[in-house]
């Protein structure tokens, strides 16, 4: 079964640093790009980036550039998003999942929600 | 770039077809046939449903059916059922492994 498991839930504060994963599985990780996907509460879907697994080349939206890194490490068939220093506007649902131009996204993780509170 | 724009609701009676609009610009939407659509049920996590403008993941009902005219995609919902009530989002592709949102429509079966 091709699937993507997402680290658990995580609750942090202001300042902190953060990294949460994406574990794909039941197929070939560097044929596909991971895509992940900002969710805010009652809010829409909202993509932050992507990357190549074969060779680690990302594109970031404008938008999440230079506030999040996206990384993979192929030999475990993970990806990352990481954070340095959360704000509390951080505070959403974070998807990742398996993308390529033309399928569009096709296999989604579960989820991680990510909370930011003092 | 800006998020796509999706009307924020549309509904239908059982049986009765709905369609939703995705606008864009030259630059997304009318530039690539790379425009797919995303259905979301509360808690859950989205569910491919179109692709490439007008194609259909294996396990779709074919009651759902994608077309595209110029900077506008469009989703329609065909024969509507209970369980199609659900947020639906289009996404575009934007150039220079760029990818865009639509802002979103909640779909309501009356």
């Amino acid at each position: 079964e091709v699937q993507l498991v997402q680290s658990g839930a995580e609750v942090k504060k202001p300042g902190e640093s953060l990294r949460i994963s994406c574990k794909g599985s039941g197929y070939s990780f560097t044929n596909y790009w991971i895509s992940w996907v900002r969710q805010m509460p009652g809010k829409g879907l909202e993509w932050m980036g992507t990357i190549d697994p074969s060779d680690s080349y990302t594109s970031y939206s404008p938008s999440f550039q230079g506030h999040v890194t996206i990384s993979a490490d192929k030999s475990i068939s993970t990806a990352y998003l990481q954070w340095s220093s959360l704000k509390a506007s951080d505070t959403a649902k974070y998807y990742c999942a398996r993308h390529m131009i033309v399928i569009g996204m096709d296999v989604w993780g579960q989820g991680t929600t990510v909370t930011v509170s003092s | 770039q800006s998020a796509l724009t999706q009307p924020p609701s549309a509904s239908g009676s059982p049986g009765q077809s709905v369609t939703i609009s995705c606008t864009g610009t030259s630059s997304d939407v009318g530039g690539y046939n790379y425009v797919s659509w995303y259905q979301q049920h509360p808690g859950k996590a989205p569910k491919l449903m179109i692709y490439e403008v007008s194609k259909r993941p294996s396990g779709v009902p074919d009651r759902f059916s994608g077309s595209k005219s110029g900077n506008t995609a469009s989703l329609t919902v065909s024969g509507l059922q209970a369980e199609d009530e659900a947020d639906y989002y289009c996404s575009s592709y934007a150039g220079s492994n760029n990818f865009v949102f639509g802002t979103g429509t909640k779909v309501t079966v009356l």
